[in-house]
């Protein structure tokens, strides 16, 4: 099982608002509603941002939302802050073993 | 308040075994699934393994099957990764996460580090 597949950097500018795509198959991020986002900064845990694909995790700002067509899932951050970079990895279930599967991560940078 | 807490990382040569230990706090442990989680250095992060909230249903990515073993202990409010013939590639940092119900993540320990390396 391949992973997810993200684009391995973003950039914006303060304010401004970015779209990181991942994109599976219908086994996983099309054929069922169990997508979710992690940011992730060097050195300490992931954090859940969003769930079931368009659900923002608790405290998670509405700055950061979450959405899916077809087989691409998408996490949008708008007005873009500072402490907004970091990693970020989508991640799936996948309905024909049952496992678990993340896409391989996006560096943030904001300029 | 939930908290996750890893333990039993270290230094393994390749061949050997380690048994990686989640304690569980703050919340009804036996009511939830519970995940391991990896980062290999420099890399994106790799779903290890699940077990369900009684640990009859397990299953591994492909990478650890029938090297790992998942388990836990309701009574102890824990969770625990067996790790046997241990390959340099195992070398990365193992998360303790519990399962929000349905296929996602929502606490996540600090982490323990795994080296393997003669």
């Amino acid at each position: 099982q391949s992973a997810l597949t993200q684009p391995p950097s973003a950039s914006g500018s303060p304010g401004q608002s970015v779209t990181i795509s991942c994109t599976g198959t219908s086994s996983d991020v099309g054929g069922y509603n169990y997508v979710s986002w992690y940011q992730h900064h060097p050195g300490k845990a992931p954090k859940l941002m969003i769930y079931e694909g368009t659900k923002r995790s608790s405290g998670v700002p509405d700055r950061f939302s979450g959405s899916k067509s077809g087989n691409t899932a998408s996490l949008t951050v708008s007005g873009l802050q500072a402490e907004d970079e970091a990693d970020y990895y989508c991640c799936s279930y996948v309905g024909t073993n049952k496992k678990i599967i993340f896409g391989g991560g996006t560096k943030l940078t904001v300029l | 308040q939930v908290q996750v807490v890893e333990s039993g990382g270290g230094l393994v040569k390749p061949g050997g075994s380690l048994r990686l230990s989640c304690a569980a706090s703050g919340f009804t442990f036996s009511d939830y699934y519970m995940n391991w989680i990896r980062q290999a250095p420099g890399k994106g992060l790799e779903w290890v393994s699940y077990i369900s909230s009684r640990g009859s249903i397990v299953n591994y990515a492909d990478s650890v099957e029938g090297r790992f073993t998942i388990s836990r202990d309701n009574a102890k409010n824990s969770v625990y990764l067996q790790m046997n013939s241990l390959r340099a590639e195992d070398t990365a940092v193992y998360y303790c996460a519990r399962d929000g119900k349905s296929w996602w993540f929502d606490y996540w320990g600090q982490g323990t580090l795994v080296t393997v390396s003669s």
